[in-house]
């Protein structure tokens, strides 16, 4: 089946610190993959995303490539600011039937 | 082009009440889905639907739950006779085929 799981929290860093929050799949074909963020008292924004091997999604200083042989999808950026304090999650929809799956989601808080 | 619009943002209701919640997908999505998120828990996957359709509801309890996409208007999630473990944030999030899901900012039950 379907799955994804990710990077236990709760991440606390200080301001410019690097970030890595780590995301493995488990999937039938090639999915798509996905992380989102989430911040308090709202809903998911799409942060980046991946359509195929060794894709690399990118924005706002965000990275992460699509690994198909480790599975992976982890999350980096170089230097955090304060306002990335949020909730990340990782994903993939399946290759077919348009279905979405979540990891638990990853608390990151940034302290300056 | 407006978000996902989900109505009302924060709803309190009395053991035994219903609940009735509202999505309006974004313009020309056609695919819907219904999401729960508990207090430091990621999100649960509900129910997914189609114009008129329930394509899988593999997430949704059994009883007192009940999911709608009308031809005409918005979704609906409706909880009958609320208990208070069914107080959450519900998030609904919308897409055209084989794209991303947008999500709306989510409505925060309170059963009392």
């Amino acid at each position: 089946g379907n799955s994804v799981t990710q990077m236990e929290g709760p991440v606390t860093l200080s301001e410019e610190a690097f970030l890595t929050i780590n995301c493995t799949y488990t999937a039938t074909g090639y999915p798509s993959l996905f992380w989102y963020v989430q911040y308090p008292g709202e809903g998911l924004q799409l942060l980046l995303k991946a359509t195929k091997a060794d894709d690399k999604g990118s924005n706002k200083g965000f990275e992460a490539t699509y690994r198909k042989e480790t599975t992976s999808f982890h999350l980096e950026k170089g230097s955090v600011q304060v306002s990335d304090s949020a909730v990340y999650f990782c994903a993939l929809s399946a290759t077919t039937g348009n279905q979405f799956y979540f990891g638990t989601g990853t608390s990151l808080t940034v302290i300056p | 082009n407006a978000g996902v619009m989900q109505n009302p943002r924060h709803l309190v209701r009395r053991r035994g009440q219903e609940a009735r919640l509202r999505c309006s997908p974004m313009k020309g999505h056609s695919h819907v889905y219904w999401y729960r998120q508990l207090p430091e828990e990621g999100l649960k996957f509900m129910v997914y639907l189609q114009k008129e359709n329930i394509i899988d509801e593999s997430g949704m309890p059994k009883e007192r739950f009940s999911a709608e996409f009308p031809k005409e208007g918005p979704s609906i999630l409706r909880i009958q006779q609320v208990v208070r473990g069914d107080s959450a944030a519900y998030f609904c999030a919308s897409s055209p085929a084989n794209s991303p899901l947008h999500f709306g900012n989510g409505t925060r039950l309170t059963v009392t």
